[in-house]
């Protein structure tokens, strides 16, 4: 069963639109949620995290927002840019912070045309 | 800035050999994990190490057993390796305070023939 869900398995965005990945999970216990990007043979690269004590957190480019009551999740990247295009998985943990182990989503390829 | 480093890159062995996965974390950094990618899936957590202790343990099979040194680099030992064994090993690093970030590593591509 998996306890961390990415429903889009794709998503093609135009540059300089906003690109939204969406994740949801079914574990009451995960209390720090996280968003790697990942480029092909290279390992996930973090993106940014937000702990369940907040709704939202901002960086740059990048805000992801938590809905608690709903457990779910979700990524803007605004303006997107080519650079972007890459797999995006959503993790969560347990723990209050991102030290314990991760459970990764089944990843979102994000692809922004030019 | 340093990251962490994995060797080897890439690695193929066959049916019922051993196999020895190398982890160099992030200097500074006392917590190592070990996800498993296998294709077309998402990283599944295998196991990780604080302070040379096993910390967590997850998804890890019995053939397989792992360390953290006394410099803290970490090393996965695998036996009797399995065709289902074949997929990317992931390494990540941690410094344990604050929001213990993961730094991930750029994987080990094992291949079981």
């Amino acid at each position: 069963d998996q306890q961390v869900k990415q429903n889009s398995p794709s998503l093609s965005v135009q540059e300089g639109r906003i690109s939204i990945l969406n994740c949801d999970y079914t574990n009451s216990m995960f209390d720090y949620f996280l968003w790697y990007k990942k480029y092909p043979a290279e390992g996930p690269t973090f993106l940014i995290s937000i702990s369940s004590i907040k709704d939202k957190n901002e960086d740059g480019r990048f805000t992801v927002f938590l809905n608690k009551s709903a457990k779910h999740l979700s990524l803007h990247i605004v303006p997107s840019q080519p650079g972007d295009s890459a797999v995006y998985f959503c993790a969560a943990s347990d723990g209050g912070n991102a030290g314990n182990m991760l459970t990764f989503g089944g990843g979102t390829r994000l692809m922004v045309k030019p | 800035a340093a990251g962490v480093i994995q060797s080897p890159r890439h690695l193929i062995k066959e049916k019922r050999e051993t196999a020895t996965l190398k982890c160099y974390p992030i200097p500074r950094h006392d917590t190592v994990y070990w996800y498993q990618q296998g294709p077309g899936q998402d990283p599944q957590f295998l196991i990780s190490f604080y302070e040379k202790m096993q910390s967590d343990k997850g998804s890890i099979p019995d053939r397989f057993s792992a360390q953290q040194f006394s410099d803290y680099h970490s090393e996965l030992n695998m036996s009797s390796l399995e065709l289902g064994d074949s997929a990317l090993y992931f390494c990540a690093s941690s410094r344990r305070g604050g929001s213990n970030e993961q730094f991930f590593g750029p994987g080990t591509r094992l291949t079981v023939l």
